[in-house]
């Protein structure tokens, strides 16, 4: 198992830009979560689905949409990237629910100029 | 309100000494309670989780975290560091009917050697 891949593992935009961060998993998990790190804040909840089709909001969420139409694939998208994103972004998934065991990703590393 | 918080945002320690980093939630309903750990340019692994029974729970490294609902806190606890132990660790706080795992700020443990 490959377990919960991102691409990419770096990316520079310049404002007004979009794009997607990819996220996939291959452990058949139900949940599936994106985080936002950024210095001394810990990591903050953008956007969460509790299965395929089923997506709600975070902490976070201005400016990131999600959809989630399979149980392996959860994208993020950044619709007119601002500085104010740039951070390291972690996608995380676990079989049914927050209190399971969250298995992250190895991160995004996003610059906004 | 309900929050988490941890207090100390960077812990230096010696190496086999022990060491406890804190941490405490405010809330009005019941919580569950976990410790994630993330090392150096890595995502973020569970270190050990509370959410029922007994309260003090231990991790396959020797690290041990105890409820005290009295106190609202969820302190981890190490009686012998080792330099692997540098990482940052965060607390999580999942508040009940609340789907969301909610992250504490974080807290950077360096070991000297």
């Amino acid at each position: 198992n490959a377990g919960v891949t991102q691409t990419p593992k770096f990316q520079v935009l310049k404002t007004g830009q979009s794009m997607t961060l990819q996220c996939a998993q291959d452990m058949n998990h139900e949940y599936m979560s994106w985080y936002r790190q950024d210095p001394g804040m810990g990591l903050r909840l953008i956007h969460y689905s509790v299965g395929a089709g089923i997506t709600d909001q975070g902490e976070v969420p201005n400016g990131y949409n999600v959809s989630r139409s399979t149980t392996e694939d959860f994208p993020l998208r950044l619709l007119s990237a601002a500085p104010s994103q740039t951070s390291v972004y972690f996608c995380a998934s676990s079989i049914s629910g927050s209190t399971d065991t969250q298995y992250f990703g190895p991160g995004t590393r996003l610059t906004v100029l | 309100a309900q929050s988490v918080t941890q207090l100390d945002s960077q812990v230096p320690v010696f190496e086999e000494a022990p060491v406890e980093l804190r941490c405490n939630y405010s809330s009005s309903v019941s919580v569950y309670l976990f410790w994630y750990v993330q090392y150096p340019n890595q995502g973020l692994q569970l270190l050990l989780k509370y959410l029922s029974g007994s309260t003090l729970v231990e991790s396959i490294n020797g690290f041990e975290a105890e409820f005290n609902k009295s106190q609202t806190s969820f302190h981890l606890r190490k009686p012998s560091v080792h330099i692997s132990d540098t990482a940052e660790y965060f607390c999580a706080v999942r508040f009940f009917g609340n789907e969301k795992l909610t992250f504490g700020t974080g807290t950077r443990l360096t070991i000297i050697p």
